[in-house]
Order: structure tokens, then C-alpha cells, then sequence
């Protein structure tokens, strides 16, 4: 079992509408946990970090987090041509090994 | 401007010749990090340091060398042993007391 499992897509969406992302993780002791986007040939961008269980929102992005069920979300409102790239989950221990593990991504596609 | 700077962005191997990957950060950082990315998969950890003059293997260590003499500098020798080196290298700093990561723009190395 990966200890972060994400859908690799791609989530295909009509633009102006909702994506949804969704990531599970394994590791129980996780603290803290992030939502980065890629685009083709380029680095990772921190787009979302998440602390506590409930919802984060800032500007079109929410990031949802249920530590009970180890799941983690990203909802995309409002979804533009430009939001198309791969989205990467990331969670990480506050203690011991302090390093982000990443799962393997979603590829959303917008559809203008 | 802060960031990180990783050097060269592309970069080309012969078979049994060790490289050096460079990773500078002017964020008076204390942690950094080195992931290495294949197609179409998501991160995955090589080594990281908390501090200067130490360091941790990560998931994939095996054929991987680092050094931390100084806070600003990580870099990352890909040695002969690693026998498939083509892949898209990472490096990431992170401030102390917190888990975000920020990336540079990777280098991408590839065996002829």
C-alpha cells in the first residue's frame, strides 16, 4: 500500500466548474499536509497547506482535511484553462522524519 | 530576490560517470531536501538535512551522495553506482518549525 494514494486522472472538468481532488494517506502519526501544483517540465508550486481537521479556503481553492478517515481534498471553484497541470498531495510528520511524502498526483484537465 | 537555485538545468551523463547536482537557497532556510521525480510518477525522497553538517538518508538513497557544509548549499552527487539516473532532481528548503517546502526549478539529468 503507497503511503499516499491519489487517482492519477485525469479529472477532466468544463471550465468554470468544480475539480475535485482527493488524496488518502496511511500513516496515522501525519501532521501536516499540502497540496502543490506542476505543471508539464516545471517544479512543484505550494498552492495549499492544511493543519486541522475541517476546511482551509483562500481565493478559488478549499482544502479539506478528515484526519479520522485520513483523507485529504482540494476543491477548485470556478476551474480556468490555466488551473490544467498536475496536483500533487504531500503530508508529513511534525516530529522524526520531518521530510513531505508525496503521492503521485492527479492531471486535471479544464476544458475551455 | 530569495529562492532557490538549483544548477544546471539540464544535464548530461556518460555511463559510469559521477555528477554533481548544485542547490543553493538564500531563504536562511535550515532544512533541505532532495526528491527525484520519473515520468509521470510523483516524488520521491533521496536524502535530506535538518542542519548544517548533518543529514538522513531518504527512500532512495542507494547510489546518492550529499554534504551540508553550509546552510545555503546542498548539493547532491549522482554517482556510478546508480544505475538509472534519468530522472527530473528536486531540491527544497523549509524553514525551522515548519513543514512547507519550497522548490527550485530541478535539473534534469540524463544518461547518453
Amino acid at each position: 500500500q503507497k503511503e499516499v494514494e491519489q487517482n492519477s486522472g485525469p479529472l477532466s472538468v468544463p471550465e468554470g466548474a468544480i475539480a475535485s481532488l482527493n488524496c488518502t494517506y496511511s500513516d496515522r502519526g501525519s501532521q501536516s499536509f499540502f497540496w502543490y501544483r506542476q505543471y508539464s517540465g516545471k517544479s512543484p508550486e505550494l498552492i495549499m497547506s492544511i493543519y486541522s481537521n475541517g476546511d482551509k479556503e483562500d481565493g478559488r481553492f478549499t482544502a479539506q482535511l478528515n484526519k479520522a478517515s485520513q483523507y485529504v481534498s482540494l476543491l477548485i471553484r470556478d476551474s480556468q484553462p490555466s488551473d490544467s497541470a498536475t496536483y500533487l498531495c504531500a503530508v508529513t510528520r511534525d516530529t522524526g522524519r520531518r521530510a513531505l511524502t508525496f503521492g503521485s498526483g492527479t492531471r486535471l484537465q479544464v476544458q475551455p | 530576490d530569495g529562492g532557490i537555485t538549483q544548477s544546471p538545468k539540464y544535464l548530461f551523463r556518460k555511463e559510469g560517470q559521477n555528477v554533481t547536482l548544485s542547490c543553493e537557497q538564500n531563504l536562511n532556510h535550515d532544512a533541505m531536501y532532495w526528491y527525484r521525480q520519473d515520468p509521470g510518477q510523483g516524488l520521491r525522497l533521496i536524502y535530506y538535512s535538518q542542519i548544517v553538517n548533518d543529514f538522513q538518508k531518504g527512500d532512495i538513497a542507494e547510489g546518492y551522495s550529499v554534504s551540508r557544509e553550509k546552510k545555503e548549499s546542498f548539493p547532491l552527487t549522482v554517482t556510478s553506482a546508480q544505475k538509472n539516473p534519468t530522472a527530473f532532481y528536486l531540491c527544497a528548503s523549509s524553514s525551522a518549525g515548519y513543514t512547507e517546502a519550497f522548490f527550485g526549478q530541478g535539473t534534469r539529468l540524463t544518461v547518453v
